[in-house]
């Protein structure tokens, strides 16, 4: 079946050092990635998406990297700052058919002053 | 910016009780999706519905109904509250079924069955 893997155990980093979080699958090809954002008691806010023919994404701090071969995606965060602490969620997609959209469990990243 | 609203923030009802959960969007998008999300267990998909009147389980149907008489609400029914769905319930709704646009949650529900 489907695995989704994450981090299990949360990241801590000091600030201004960069923060790379893990996003394995298994089981299937997704065409896409999605990685999302979570603060506690919200709902996740979207950041990035990559392509799998895209192998790198940036946004402004963020960038986002997906090796189809590894099925692995990296999520880096540089000059990384406290308000960055939050829960990282990744979200591969495959093409086709209306989207079950499954998530990873999360990273806690907390960065600290 | 995309607005899902949902009807309550904190909820708490009674074991055998009939849950009604309310999410409403002002985007105009076909797709909406209610999640649970439990500690250690990640956001799990309860259903989601591609267009009015339509509606596919998701990864954990079992104990929940949906329905979708209006493109902009999606509802999620307990149809008998037990207290292991006790949770965070969250609302999502994206504009296309393909997976290349993200999506728009809503600030969840916290349901508590005593």
């Amino acid at each position: 079946s489907q695995k989704i893997e994450q981090n299990s155990e949360a990241l801590n980093i000091q600030e201004g050092k960069t923060a790379t979080l893990t996003c394995n699958y298994t089981n299937y090809s997704p065409a896409y990635l999605q990685w999302y954002r979570q603060d506690p008691g919200r709902g996740p806010v979207f950041l990035l998406l990559i392509r799998e023919n895209e192998k790198e994404k940036r946004k402004e701090r963020l960038k986002v990297t997906f090796d189809t071969t590894l099925k692995q995606s990296l999520f880096h965060i540089t000059a990384s700052q406290p308000a960055d602490s939050a829960t990282y969620l990744c979200a591969p997609l495959r093409v086709g058919g209306y989207q079950k959209v499954t998530f990873g469990t999360g990273t806690k990243l907390q960065v600290i002053p | 910016d995309v607005k899902v609203t949902q009807s309550s923030r904190y909820l708490v009802k009674r074991t055998g009780e009939k849950v009604f959960l309310e999410c409403v969007q002002d985007m105009d998008h076909e797709n909406m999706f209610w999640y649970r999300q439990d500690p250690g267990l990640g956001l799990r998909l309860i259903y989601f519905s591609y267009d009015v009147k339509m509606k596919e389980k998701g990864d954990i149907p079992e104990g929940y109904s949906v329905s979708r008489e209006k493109k902009e609400r999606f509802s999620l029914i307990l149809e008998s509250a037990s207290t292991n769905q006790t949770s965070m319930y969250l609302c999502a709704s994206s504009p296309t079924p393909t997976g290349n646009s993200p999506l728009h949650f809503g600030n969840g529900t916290r349901l508590t069955v005593t």
